[in-house]
């Protein structure tokens, strides 16, 4: 199983900073199989990034993903008051599919 | 414009099997290219992919819940279920359906159910 570690567990910003969220896999994970996704509380995950690059349909441009191998990066480059929320990296390219622990973005 | 929306009990007794179904619209479940997914998320965890079924019948399991688990396809209603046996309290979690959506070559999980809590409790 490729386990994906997340870090930092929560990341303290104000509205207008950049925020830099790692993912690091135990195991190389292809490109075209890193995601990145949204969720805020009571409400299901969104997808903001997939292929580890690629931005989903209706994402603003301020996000961005980066990275190949084992380590992905997702940046924010100016945080608005909507995008506070928890953040998971995910692998599909090796059943089980896993998802990372999640990193909480909070003012 | 996909959408999936859960439906099941919310209480299941221990032991007993949990029978969820997800209702889709906008796509039509015999379409190649989609997975149809379920995976759930323990109280104020992260999230844990369940498996999939995809619309030739094929499944693939997380080993961990694999001697547990069967999902099945109804084309008739374009719905797709999950059933999970011997219950305890570990596997009360919120139960998402997704779409795995590997058309192209990637593959991401882009549509979602709002999900269904599932109590397990006597």
């Amino acid at each position: 199983e490729i386990v994906l570690t997340q870090s930092p567990g929560t990341l303290s910003l104000s509205p207008g900073e950049r925020a830099s969220l790692s993912c690091r896999a135990s195991q190389t994970v292809s490109s075209s199989y890193l995601g990145w996704y949204q969720q805020k509380p009571g409400q299901a995950p969104r997808l903001l990034i997939y292929g580890a690059s690629s931005r989903a349909t209706g994402i603003p441009d301020r996000f961005s993903g980066s990275g190949s191998g084992t380590d992905f990066t997702l940046s924010i480059s100016r945080l608005e008051p909507e995008d506070f929320a928890v953040y998971y990296c995910q692998q599909t390219g090796t059943s089980p599919k896993t998802f990372g622990q999640g990193t909480k973005v909070e003012i | 414009q996909v959408q999936l929306q859960e439906s099941g009990p919310g209480l299941v007794k221990p032991s007993q099997t949990l029978s969820l179904t997800c209702t889709v619209s906008g796509a039509s479940i015999s379409s190649r290219g989609y997975y149809w997914s379920w995976i759930r998320q323990h109280p104020g965890k992260g999230l844990e992919w369940i498996g999939y079924i995809y619309y030739s019948g094929t499944t693939d399991y997380n080993a961990s819940l694999k001697s547990r688990i069967a999902m099945s396809l109804d084309t008739s209603k374009n719905q797709f279920s999950l059933k999970l046996s011997s219950v305890t309290a570990a596997d009360t979690a919120k139960y998402y359906c997704a779409t795995e959506d590997c058309s192209g070559n990637s593959c991401y999980f882009d549509h979602w159910g709002q999900g269904t809590l599932v109590t397990v409790s006597s």
